[in-house]
């Protein structure tokens, strides 16, 4: 079983609609979640990074951790065009020693 | 946040020769910087751990002799790839924890090598 589980979509929506990412994992000694975007042909960009168990806001971006379902969302309200990218969820035990990446989700946003 | 470059951006080399790829954080200093490999469609997988005055830490399935990494100041890591061959054609990725803060990573643009 992978450390970290990510449907790779693609995911296809369109332009306006809310946009469910999730990640689940195995390992329950992860504190921290990170969730990354990537562009085609640049490295991924940080875009929410929460501790433990929660919801966390960022303008049209909100994650989530279930630690007891060891299940992680993002969701992104309002989709742009421009969100059309490839999203990494990541997280890390509290050493930052174990790091793993999820596979990505390649998501478009139809205008 | 933080800025990482990475140069060159793009490179193509012969099969047999060494290419040398740099990452840098311009803003602050950093004692760890992380290297990945990124195959088209597949994730991140974590190469080696540089670190500033000592030696990295590779994953376990990394050559340490093929993937040379250099950490020679707190602003400059350098990977090398000796004697590469058309599959280490790859996206090469390298990241900086600001602060020590190992949860909160920032990458450079990436490298693409192509092996020909």
């Amino acid at each position: 079983q992978k450390e970290v589980e990510q449907d790779p979509g693609p995911l296809s929506v369109p332009e306006g609609a809310i946009v469910s990412l999730n990640c689940t994992y195995s390992n329950s000694a992860f504190q921290y979640f990170m969730w990354y975007r990537q562009y085609s042909r640049k490295g991924p960009e940080l875009l929410m990074y929460t501790y433990s168990s929660g919801n966390k806001e960022d303008g049209r971006f909100t994650a989530q951790v279930d630690k007891s379902s060891k299940y992680i969302s993002l969701f992104i309200r309002d989709s742009q065009p421009s969100d059309s990218a490839t999203y990494l969820c990541a997280m890390s035990d509290p050493t930052g020693n174990q790091f793993y990446f999820g596979t990505g989700t390649s998501l478009t946003v139809i205008p | 946040g933080a800025v990482v470059s990475q140069h060159p951006s793009w490179v193509i080399c012969k099969s047999g020769t060494s290419v040398k790829i740099e990452c840098r954080s311009l803003d602050f200093q950093a004692t760890t910087m992380f290297w990945y490999r990124q195959f088209p469609k597949q994730s991140l997988m974590l190469m080696a751990t540089s670190n500033e005055g000592s030696k990295a830490t590779y994953e376990q399935g990394v050559e340490k002799d093929k993937f040379l990494i250099n950490h020679a100041s707190l602003t400059l890591s350098t990977l090398t790839v000796t004697s590469a061959h058309p599959e280490d054609s790859s996206f090469y990725i390298c990241s900086a924890p600001p602060a020590g803060n190992y949860n909160e990573q920032f990458f450079g643009p990436g490298t693409r090598l192509t092996v020909l």
